[in-house]
């Protein structure tokens, strides 16, 4: 079985600082692991993934994730915060099978 | 572009009308999905179609039913609409590879009133 917790439902930043999203799986296998952003009115894209290689992985618009077993994590990072970058994030993670399983979101404001 | 096509994108209907929502993907891929999105919940699956002519129940198929027409589509029916299934709806699509990933259409928002 496998499942993923998004940590906060609603984060707020402002621009320029620091974006952390948090993710934190659970798989009886070594997992394969995803970030969609979605943007307002929109579908979900790609933002990354990690597939087992490099555990610190980098995405589109300057998103990376890295990826830690030891504490079952897959956070997304972003050093510095744009406007553009309001919209909502889903993690999700692929385990015994190929489909996924996806967090609930979280929710992320930028505040100028 | 290559992608997945949902229509409509918008649908207002009325309590106890029917619709089908259509679905089609291009990237010549076994799986399909439909996922409901509501404020809170997250996505859900409806239903799944694993392959050509296969049809499975996911986490919220009650009120709807599918159909895996061909490789390229996957329609969600609503038979009788209830304000419950108010949402918006969206169509992915997949390898089965793991690691692969989902692509997804761009939606389609329902009102049921």
């Amino acid at each position: 079985a496998q499942s993923v917790t998004q940590l906060g439902s609603h984060v707020s930043v402002s621009e320029g600082a620091l974006v952390l999203l948090r993710c934190n799986y659970s798989s009886s296998v070594p997992p394969y692991l995803f970030w969609y952003v979605q943007y307002p009115n929109q579908g979900l894209q790609l933002l990354l993934k990690y597939t087992s290689a490099a555990t610190l992985v980098k995405g589109i618009n300057g998103f990376e994730a890295e990826f830690k077993k030891s504490e079952t994590s897959f956070h997304l990072t972003k050093p510095s915060a744009h406007m553009s970058d309001a919209a909502e994030y889903f993690c999700a993670v692929g385990a015994g099978s190929y489909q996924l399983t996806f967090g609930k979101g979280t929710k992320l404001s930028v505040i100028p | 572009n290559a992608g997945v096509t949902q229509t409509p994108k918008f649908q207002v209907l009325k309590t106890g009308q029917s619709m089908t929502l259509q679905c089609a993907q291009d990237m010549n891929h076994n799986s399909m999905y439909w996922y409901r999105q509501d404020p809170g919940m997250g996505l859900r699956l409806i239903y799944y179609s694993a392959s050509e002519g296969t049809t499975d129940k996911g986490e919220v198929p009650n009120g709807y039913n599918v159909s895996r027409l061909n490789k390229r589509e996957f329609s969600l029916r609503l038979e009788s609409a209830a304000p419950s299934q108010t949402s918006v709806y969206f169509c992915a699509s997949s390898e089965e590879i793991r690691g692969y990933g989902y692509t997804f259409g761009s939606g389609t928002r329902l009102t049921v009133v």
